[in-house]
């Protein structure tokens, strides 16, 4: 079957950087996507890589080496505000999407 | 700017009744989908729609039905709820099937009881 695994939770200081690491077994790779959901919100894109590389948009940056196996979503200088659910999806050869059960970052002062 | 809108935002269900959640968006996307969404698993494909008047079963379609009679609506029926139903659904679209990013609903919250 297919199967995203992800750490389901993880705790950083305000002010720190965290890395979510995302590992995948799929049929086929056309994407890997980062959503971010509050608790009892709905989840919101945040990035994607379908090729090899670093994507940065301000204080996040998701990266992708798949001749490395080594797929990642970093947040640096945490704020309280980023305390939400991580969630890595895949689409797969079929496009579709297969979702990661998340991962829970709780940011302490 | 609306998005993508979920009725009813919470609902407590008596089992064996029939239940109707409804989706709107007004973004003209083509595709739509209906997850469910359960502690500690991932968001689960339950139906979903390509185009307006087609649509296809997901990973957890059984005791759900849709229909897409025009772009914008999308509805979600439960025929006759049962207590694993229990769960926050979420409605998404995207302008393009083969499209990762989805934008989403706020979700119903649904109890059956």
């Amino acid at each position: 079957g297919q199967n995203i695994d992800q750490p389901t939770e993880m705790t950083a200081t305000e002010g720190a950087i965290v890395q979510i690491n995302c590992t995948y077994q799929t049929s086929g790779f056309n994407g890997l996507f980062w959503y971010q959901q509050h608790a009892g919100e709905a989840p919101t894109f945040l990035s994607y890589n379908v090729l090899d590389g670093l994507e940065e948009k301000g204080r996040l940056s998701a990266f992708l080496s798949r001749s490395k196996g080594s797929r990642y979503l970093l947040l640096k200088e945490l704020q309280m505000k980023d305390s939400a659910s991580y969630l890595c999806a895949v689409v797969d050869s079929n496009y579709q999407l297969i979702w990661g059960a998340g991962t829970k970052l709780i940011i302490k002062p | 700017i609306a998005g993508i809108t979920q009725a009813p935002t919470s609902q407590i269900l008596a089992a064996g009744r029939r239940m109707t959640l409804r989706c709107t968006q007004d973004m003209r996307h083509n595709a739509m989908y209906w997850y469910r969404q359960d502690l500690g698993l991932g968001l689960r494909l339950i139906h979903y729609s390509n185009t307006a008047g087609t649509t296809g079963k997901g990973e957890v379609p059984d005791g759900y039905s849709v229909s897409r009679a025009n772009t914008d609506d999308f509805p979600l029926t439960l025929a006759s709820a049962v207590p694993s139903q229990t769960s926050v659904y979420f409605c998404a679209s995207s302008p393009r099937t083969s499209s990762g990013e989805l934008f989403f609903g706020e979700g119903s919250r649904l109890t059956v009881l």
